[in-house]
Protein backbone atom coordinates (compact mmCIF):
# COMPACT_ATOMS: atom_id res chain seq x y z
CA UNK A 1 0.00 0.00 0.00
CA UNK A 2 1.46 3.05 -1.31
CA UNK A 3 2.03 5.74 1.70
CA UNK A 4 -0.46 8.46 -0.05
CA UNK A 5 -2.67 8.13 -2.22
CA UNK A 6 -4.42 10.64 -4.43
CA UNK A 7 -6.80 10.20 -7.72
CA UNK A 8 -4.94 11.87 -10.41
CA UNK A 9 -7.63 12.78 -12.45
CA UNK A 10 -8.13 14.56 -14.91
CA UNK A 11 -11.46 16.56 -12.96
CA UNK A 12 -13.23 18.93 -15.26
CA UNK A 13 -16.00 20.69 -13.84
CA UNK A 14 -17.69 23.95 -14.91
CA UNK A 15 -17.10 27.64 -13.48
CA UNK A 16 -18.81 28.27 -10.10
CA UNK A 17 -18.60 24.92 -9.17
CA UNK A 18 -17.88 23.30 -5.70
CA UNK A 19 -14.13 21.36 -6.33
CA UNK A 20 -13.30 18.16 -3.65
CA UNK A 21 -9.87 17.11 -3.56
CA UNK A 22 -8.61 13.92 -1.53
CA UNK A 23 -5.90 12.12 -0.44
CA UNK A 24 -5.31 9.33 1.67
CA UNK A 25 -2.90 8.12 3.59
CA UNK A 26 -1.34 5.04 5.61
CA UNK A 27 1.30 6.04 8.00
CA UNK A 28 -0.67 7.05 11.20
CA UNK A 29 2.39 9.16 12.41
CA UNK A 30 1.44 12.10 9.95
CA UNK A 31 0.21 14.85 11.54
CA UNK A 32 1.37 17.88 9.53
CA UNK A 33 -0.86 17.91 6.40
CA UNK A 34 -0.52 20.18 3.26
CA UNK A 35 -1.55 21.73 0.04
CA UNK A 36 0.25 22.48 -3.08
CA UNK A 37 -1.28 23.95 -6.35
CA UNK A 38 1.35 23.57 -9.60
CA UNK A 39 0.26 25.20 -12.49
CA UNK A 40 1.34 24.26 -15.74
CA UNK A 41 5.04 24.25 -16.50
CA UNK A 42 5.72 26.20 -12.75
CA UNK A 43 6.76 24.63 -9.30
CA UNK A 44 4.52 23.63 -6.76
CA UNK A 45 3.20 26.53 -4.20
CA UNK A 46 1.83 26.28 -1.01
CA UNK A 47 -1.98 26.58 -0.84
CA UNK A 48 -3.14 25.40 2.52
CA UNK A 49 -1.38 24.08 5.83
CA UNK A 50 -3.22 22.09 8.70
CA UNK A 51 -2.08 20.55 11.74
CA UNK A 52 -3.88 17.52 13.07
CA UNK A 53 -7.07 16.98 12.52
CA UNK A 54 -10.01 19.62 11.83
CA UNK A 55 -10.82 22.43 9.09
CA UNK A 56 -9.19 24.99 8.24
CA UNK A 57 -10.67 27.97 5.65
CA UNK A 58 -9.17 30.42 3.78
CA UNK A 59 -10.97 32.41 1.61
CA UNK A 60 -12.80 29.43 -1.34
CA UNK A 61 -10.33 27.44 0.17
CA UNK A 62 -10.98 24.82 2.98
CA UNK A 63 -8.86 21.71 3.80
CA UNK A 64 -10.28 19.18 6.13
CA UNK A 65 -7.95 16.50 7.90
CA UNK A 66 -9.57 13.48 9.97
CA UNK A 67 -7.14 11.85 11.44
CA UNK A 68 -9.42 8.51 12.50
CA UNK A 69 -9.76 8.03 8.71
CA UNK A 70 -6.46 9.24 7.14
CA UNK A 71 -8.09 10.87 5.02
CA UNK A 72 -7.45 14.89 4.08
CA UNK A 73 -9.81 17.34 1.28
CA UNK A 74 -9.03 20.30 -0.18
CA UNK A 75 -12.75 22.21 -0.82
CA UNK A 76 -12.63 24.86 -3.56
CA UNK A 77 -16.29 27.27 -3.55
CA UNK A 78 -16.93 29.20 -6.34
CA UNK A 79 -14.28 27.54 -8.74
CA UNK A 80 -12.76 29.98 -11.05
CA UNK A 81 -10.83 29.18 -14.37
CA UNK A 82 -7.77 30.66 -12.76
CA UNK A 83 -7.91 27.91 -10.34
CA UNK A 84 -7.40 25.07 -12.85
CA UNK A 85 -4.14 23.61 -11.69
CA UNK A 86 -2.55 20.37 -10.78
CA UNK A 87 -2.97 19.52 -6.84
CA UNK A 88 -0.75 18.06 -4.65
CA UNK A 89 -1.18 16.65 -1.48
CA UNK A 90 2.11 16.46 1.36
CA UNK A 91 2.43 15.57 4.48
CA UNK A 92 4.85 14.66 7.42
CA UNK A 93 5.51 13.52 10.72
CA UNK A 94 7.13 16.45 12.04
CA UNK A 95 9.81 16.09 14.71
CA UNK A 96 12.99 15.48 13.41
CA UNK A 97 11.60 13.73 10.04
CA UNK A 98 12.38 15.76 6.89
CA UNK A 99 10.49 14.30 4.15
CA UNK A 100 7.81 15.59 2.82
CA UNK A 101 5.66 12.72 1.62
CA UNK A 102 3.43 13.70 -1.32
CA UNK A 103 0.67 12.34 -3.53
CA UNK A 104 1.08 12.62 -7.24
CA UNK A 105 -1.63 14.95 -7.72
CA UNK A 106 -4.78 15.88 -9.51
CA UNK A 107 -5.09 17.56 -12.74
CA UNK A 108 -8.01 19.98 -12.01
CA UNK A 109 -9.42 22.14 -15.13
CA UNK A 110 -12.36 24.77 -14.63
CA UNK A 111 -14.27 25.55 -17.70
CA UNK A 112 -15.46 29.15 -18.25
CA UNK B 1 12.29 38.86 -3.27
CA UNK B 2 13.04 36.47 -5.72
CA UNK B 3 12.94 33.15 -3.16
CA UNK B 4 13.95 29.86 -4.85
CA UNK B 5 15.92 30.66 -8.32
CA UNK B 6 17.05 27.46 -10.19
CA UNK B 7 19.02 27.91 -13.73
CA UNK B 8 19.00 26.91 -16.30
CA UNK B 9 15.33 26.86 -16.71
CA UNK B 10 15.56 24.09 -20.02
CA UNK B 11 18.45 21.77 -20.88
CA UNK B 12 19.15 19.03 -23.74
CA UNK B 13 21.70 16.78 -23.19
CA UNK B 14 23.40 13.83 -24.99
CA UNK B 15 23.73 10.96 -23.53
CA UNK B 16 26.84 10.85 -21.07
CA UNK B 17 27.25 14.17 -21.40
CA UNK B 18 27.31 16.20 -17.78
CA UNK B 19 25.71 19.16 -16.47
CA UNK B 20 25.49 20.97 -13.10
CA UNK B 21 21.91 22.37 -12.16
CA UNK B 22 21.99 25.20 -9.76
CA UNK B 23 19.52 26.25 -6.99
CA UNK B 24 19.71 29.58 -5.01
CA UNK B 25 17.71 30.71 -1.83
CA UNK B 26 17.48 34.16 -0.77
CA UNK B 27 15.47 33.40 2.51
CA UNK B 28 18.37 32.09 4.41
CA UNK B 29 17.32 28.63 4.98
CA UNK B 30 18.83 26.00 6.49
CA UNK B 31 17.55 22.85 4.14
CA UNK B 32 17.55 22.27 0.81
CA UNK B 33 16.29 19.26 -1.34
CA UNK B 34 16.19 18.04 -4.96
CA UNK B 35 13.26 16.33 -6.36
CA UNK B 36 12.63 15.18 -9.63
CA UNK B 37 8.88 15.20 -11.31
CA UNK B 38 7.72 12.47 -14.07
CA UNK B 39 4.15 11.78 -15.13
CA UNK B 40 2.37 9.38 -13.16
CA UNK B 41 5.62 9.54 -10.28
CA UNK B 42 4.72 12.58 -8.76
CA UNK B 43 7.79 14.35 -6.69
CA UNK B 44 10.38 12.34 -5.77
CA UNK B 45 13.19 13.22 -3.25
CA UNK B 46 17.01 12.99 -5.14
CA UNK B 47 19.20 14.24 -2.32
CA UNK B 48 19.03 16.84 0.34
CA UNK B 49 21.02 19.18 2.83
CA UNK B 50 20.12 20.36 6.16
CA UNK B 51 22.69 23.15 6.22
CA UNK B 52 25.82 23.90 4.81
CA UNK B 53 28.65 21.81 3.60
CA UNK B 54 25.82 18.55 4.55
CA UNK B 55 24.37 16.48 1.78
CA UNK B 56 22.37 13.04 2.25
CA UNK B 57 20.36 10.77 0.10
CA UNK B 58 16.77 10.88 -1.07
CA UNK B 59 14.44 8.21 -3.01
CA UNK B 60 16.09 8.52 -5.79
CA UNK B 61 19.91 9.36 -5.62
CA UNK B 62 21.40 7.19 -8.07
CA UNK B 63 23.23 8.91 -10.50
CA UNK B 64 23.46 12.14 -9.31
CA UNK B 65 25.92 14.17 -7.05
CA UNK B 66 24.91 17.37 -4.75
CA UNK B 67 27.09 19.91 -3.56
CA UNK B 68 26.44 22.89 -0.48
CA UNK B 69 29.33 24.92 0.06
CA UNK B 70 27.14 27.92 0.66
CA UNK B 71 24.56 28.03 2.74
CA UNK B 72 22.13 30.00 -0.39
CA UNK B 73 23.37 27.74 -2.71
CA UNK B 74 22.61 23.93 -3.74
CA UNK B 75 24.03 22.47 -6.79
CA UNK B 76 22.58 18.89 -8.56
CA UNK B 77 25.19 17.22 -10.70
CA UNK B 78 24.64 14.54 -13.49
CA UNK B 79 28.42 12.72 -13.99
CA UNK B 80 27.06 11.01 -16.77
CA UNK B 81 23.74 11.49 -18.19
CA UNK B 82 21.29 9.31 -18.99
CA UNK B 83 17.78 9.08 -21.16
CA UNK B 84 16.15 7.59 -17.59
CA UNK B 85 17.27 11.00 -16.21
CA UNK B 86 14.68 13.35 -18.59
CA UNK B 87 12.89 14.74 -16.32
CA UNK B 88 11.63 18.59 -14.62
CA UNK B 89 14.07 19.21 -11.85
CA UNK B 90 12.80 21.11 -8.86
CA UNK B 91 14.71 22.64 -6.04
CA UNK B 92 12.93 23.41 -2.76
CA UNK B 93 14.19 24.91 0.93
CA UNK B 94 12.52 24.85 4.34
CA UNK B 95 13.35 27.08 7.51
CA UNK B 96 13.58 23.96 9.57
CA UNK B 97 12.88 20.17 9.84
CA UNK B 98 11.40 20.24 13.47
CA UNK B 99 8.08 20.45 12.46
CA UNK B 100 5.68 23.09 12.25
CA UNK B 101 4.76 25.82 10.02
CA UNK B 102 8.43 26.73 9.51
CA UNK B 103 8.56 23.15 7.33
CA UNK B 104 7.14 24.22 4.58
CA UNK B 105 8.49 23.72 1.69
CA UNK B 106 9.25 26.70 -0.98
CA UNK B 107 10.09 25.40 -4.66
CA UNK B 108 11.59 27.21 -7.64
CA UNK B 109 9.85 27.08 -11.59
CA UNK B 110 11.81 24.09 -12.26
CA UNK B 111 14.43 22.83 -14.89
CA UNK B 112 13.28 20.93 -17.74
CA UNK B 113 15.74 18.27 -18.85
CA UNK B 114 16.37 15.99 -21.73
CA UNK B 115 18.73 13.42 -22.42
CA UNK B 116 19.07 12.03 -25.92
Amino acid sequence: QKEVEQDPGPLSVPEGAIVSLNCTYSNSAFQYFMWYRQYSRKGPELLMYTYSSGNKEDGRFTAQVDKSSKYISLFIRDSQPSDSATYLCAMNSGGSNYKLTFGKGTLLTVNP
Amino acid sequence: NAGVTQTPKFRVLKTGQSMTLLCAQDMNHEYMYWYRQDPGMGLRLIHYSVGEGTTAKGEVPDGYNVSRLKKQNFLLGLESAAPSQTSVYFCASSYSLAGGPQDIQYFGAGTRLSVL
